[in-house]
């Protein structure tokens, strides 16, 4: 098992362009989360989806951003506008469930940077 | 509010000397407190949880509900130890909703 798959791994845009970003999750796992982390901060919870539906976007800024996890292929989260204060670490994690005791194992993430 | 601090950005010790990593919590409820680690150049994970009461590589952490602490300990530090740390919480009803501190790197010096 490869575990969580980002990609990709860095990504360079100017600002007004637009930024995807990609997550496969371990095999089994149909729970996927996302988390963005900022210079000298900790991970920030952005969204949980599971397979075609957006459980929690509480985390997620109203604007620019959004998620999605279709039925076939990595969960997408795309930056539209993309502005220098998106410049940050994102982070995908996915889990087999998503009650208490159910681990969520982290990917190697992708770092923005908006220029 | 929901909060995680960890006050120290780096901690150094020697090898062999003890280690305590801070960690004070804010959160109007009864959560679940995490360990979570980052060796260099490898992916953030789960080092404990304190629903498990275990101790992994030798690391410990108690859960202090009137102090609201959860630090994590080792009595003798190894260099293989050196990380970035993180402390998180969740809550029971958004149990997968993981609150992080901003993390400690703890270096150990030969």
């Amino acid at each position: 098992n490869a575990g969580v798959m980002q990609n990709p791994r860095h990504l360079v845009r100017r600002r007004g362009q637009e930024a995807r970003l990609r997550c496969s999750p371990m095999k089994g796992h149909s729970h996927v989360y996302w988390y963005r982390q900022l210079p000298e901060e900790g991970l920030k919870f952005m969204v949980y989806l599971q397979k075609e539906n957006i459980i929690d976007e509480s985390g997620m800024p109203k604007e620019r951003f959004s998620a999605e996890f279709p039925k076939e292929g990595p969960s997408i989260l795309r930056i539209q506008q993309v502005v220098r204060g998106d410049s940050a670490a994102y982070f995908c994690a996915s889990s087999f469930g998503s009650r208490a005791g159910y681990e969520q194992y982290f990917g190697p993430g992708t770092r923005l940077t908006v220029t | 509010a929901q909060r995680v601090t960890q006050p120290e950005k780096l901690l150094s010790v020697f090898k062999g000397a003890p280690v305590e990593l801070k960690c004070n919590y804010s959160y109007s409820g009864s959560p679940e407190l995490f360990w979570y680690v980052q060796y260099s150049r490898q992916r953030l994970q789960l080092l404990l949880r304190h629903i498990s009461r275990e101790s992994i590589k030798g690391f410990t952490a108690d859960l202090n509900k009137g102090e609201t602490s959860f630090h994590l300990k080792k009595p003798f530090a190894q260099e293989e130890d050196s990380a970035m740390y993180y402390c998180a919480l969740s809550g029971r009803l958004s149990s997968y909703k993981l609150i992080f501190g901003s993390g400690t790197r703890l270096l150990v010096r030969p």
